[in-house]
């Protein structure tokens, strides 16, 4: 059963460490994003990639967040230095690169605590 | 700004009444999306409508897609308990581009 892979599934952390979170896709996706979500503002788009390439990160703050895919079976999600405001739940998904009504598949998500 | 604004936020119902979920925005959507989220898990995919006036149904829920295209809704018929959860409508406002997601409509049925 196919499945996008989050770790670690909860993160409790001080302000001010350095927090990074991993995403195995499901192999043969090669589409992979990034959301948070938070009560107050639901699922934000972070990030995207398309073929490993950033297409589109301008959801991300950029002076404490960093994405990147090392490889096709890996995403990562970067918090340095991480503030209490980060605290939400992180979502991968990927899904394949059809043109029209792509489907995504979400990852159980990260819950980070930042204290 | 692009936004889809969801209405209600929060709904709680008793099992077997109706309900309908709206979704709607400014702009036209190429294509729209519909999720469940249980807690502790990730939106998971119900439906995807991209023909204005579309109307689809998966068992006891109906989702439409206005003919404008802006605008989407979800109807449960019946309801019962294990269709609570967080219904998030997503749409996409040009092929291949970014799916951007609504606040979501918090369901609750009681027995």
């Amino acid at each position: 059963d196919a499945r996008v892979t989050q770790t670690p599934r909860h993160k409790v952390t001080e302000m001010g460490q350095e927090v990074t979170m991993r995403c195995q896709p499901i192999l043969g996706h090669n589409t992979v994003f990034w959301y948070r979500q938070t009560m107050m503002q639901g699922l934000e788009l972070l990030a995207y990639f398309r073929n490993r390439a950033p297409l589109d990160d301008s959801g991300m703050p950029k002076d404490r967040f960093s994405a990147e895919m090392p490889d096709a079976t890996l995403a990562t999600l970067k918090i340095q230095p991480s503030e209490p405001r980060d605290s939400a739940v992180y979502f991968c998904a990927s899904g394949p690169d059809r043109v029209s009504g792509n489907t995504i598949y979400f990852g159980e998500g990260s819950w980070l605590t930042v204290v | 700004t692009q936004l889809l604004e969801q209405s209600p936020q929060f709904l709680s119902i008793q099992e077997g009444e109706n309900l309908t979920v709206y979704c709607n925005s400014s702009s036209v959507f190429s294509s729209l999306q519909w999720y469940r989220q249980e807690p502790g898990e990730g939106p998971v995919l119900l439906v995807t409508v991209v023909t204005g006036g579309e109307v689809k149904k998966l068992k006891r829920l109906t989702f439409q897609f206005g003919d404008a295209r802006k605008d989407s809704s979800l109807h449960i018929t019946a309801a019962q308990t294990g269709d609570t959860g967080l219904y998030l409508c997503a749409g996409r406002y040009n092929q291949g581009g970014k799916l951007i997601f609504g606040q979501g409509t918090e369901l609750s049925v009681k027995p």
